[in-house]
């Protein structure tokens, strides 16, 4: 079945460093692929998608581009903030029932 | 523009009992799904339902249950409680197939 695997955390940064999680995907058909943040004490908030390879997914500086040659969607941004701390989700629809399936989830924190 | 919003917020309970928890869908949505997330691990697809019916489930057993009413509410049972059943129980709503919003979550424990 449909699976994603991300980077464990947790990973610690300072302000300003560059920040890369990985994540892998196993899917049939044409997944669309998200990030989420879950911020403390709150629910999932969709940070970016893309919904066909090659396609570049961005938001509040983050970005993720769809690679279907690797089945990847690694998450970027050049420049964390302290309000990055969050945990973070990679996901997949599956183009056949539309279910999300995530990955464990990453934490992130940045120090100032 | 009211979001998605679930009740009761936190939910203690015990073994063997049930437990009813529920979701109001974003106005104009007419699909929910019903997520489960244990402590420290991503959310498990738990179930679907689309214009008041199941439409997919996940590897949840029978004892996991769940309604639409016509408003596109929706309602999730949970009969037999476990220990292993103490989790964020996340509802997500959406237009037809379009992005999924989600609500905070309702945290149960079961003692």
């Amino acid at each position: 079945g449909d699976s994603v695997t991300q980077m464990e955390g947790p990973v610690t940064l300072s302000e300003e460093a560059f920040l890369t999680i990985n994540c892998t995907y196993t899917a049939t058909g044409y997944p669309s692929l998200f990030w989420y943040v879950q911020y403390p004490g709150e629910g999932l908030q969709l940070l970016l998608k893309a919904t066909k390879a090659d396609d570049k997914g961005s938001n509040k500086g983050f970005e993720a581009t769809y690679r279907k040659e690797t089945t990847s969607f690694h998450l970027e941004k050049g420049s964390v903030q302290v309000s990055d701390s969050a945990v973070y989700f990679c996901a997949l629809e599956s183009s056949n029932d539309y279910k999300l399936s995530f990955g464990a989830g990453t934490t992130v924190t940045v120090r100032a | 523009e009211t979001g998605v919003t679930q009740s009761p917020t936190h939910l203690i309970k015990t073994r063997g009992q049930q437990v009813t928890l529920r979701c109001s869908s974003q106005s104009g949505h007419n699909t929910v799904s019903w997520y489960q997330q244990a402590l420290g691990q991503g959310p498990q697809f738990i179930f679907q339902y689309y214009r008041e019916e199941e439409n997919g489930r996940g590897n949840f057993p029978p004892r996991f249950s769940g309604l639409q009413f016509p408003n596109y509410s929706s309602e999730l049972n949970v009969n037999a409680l476990e220990l292993d059943d103490s989790a964020l129980y996340l509802c997500a709503s959406s237009l037809e197939y379009n992005e999924q919003f989600f609500g905070p979550g309702t945290r149960l424990t079961v003692l």
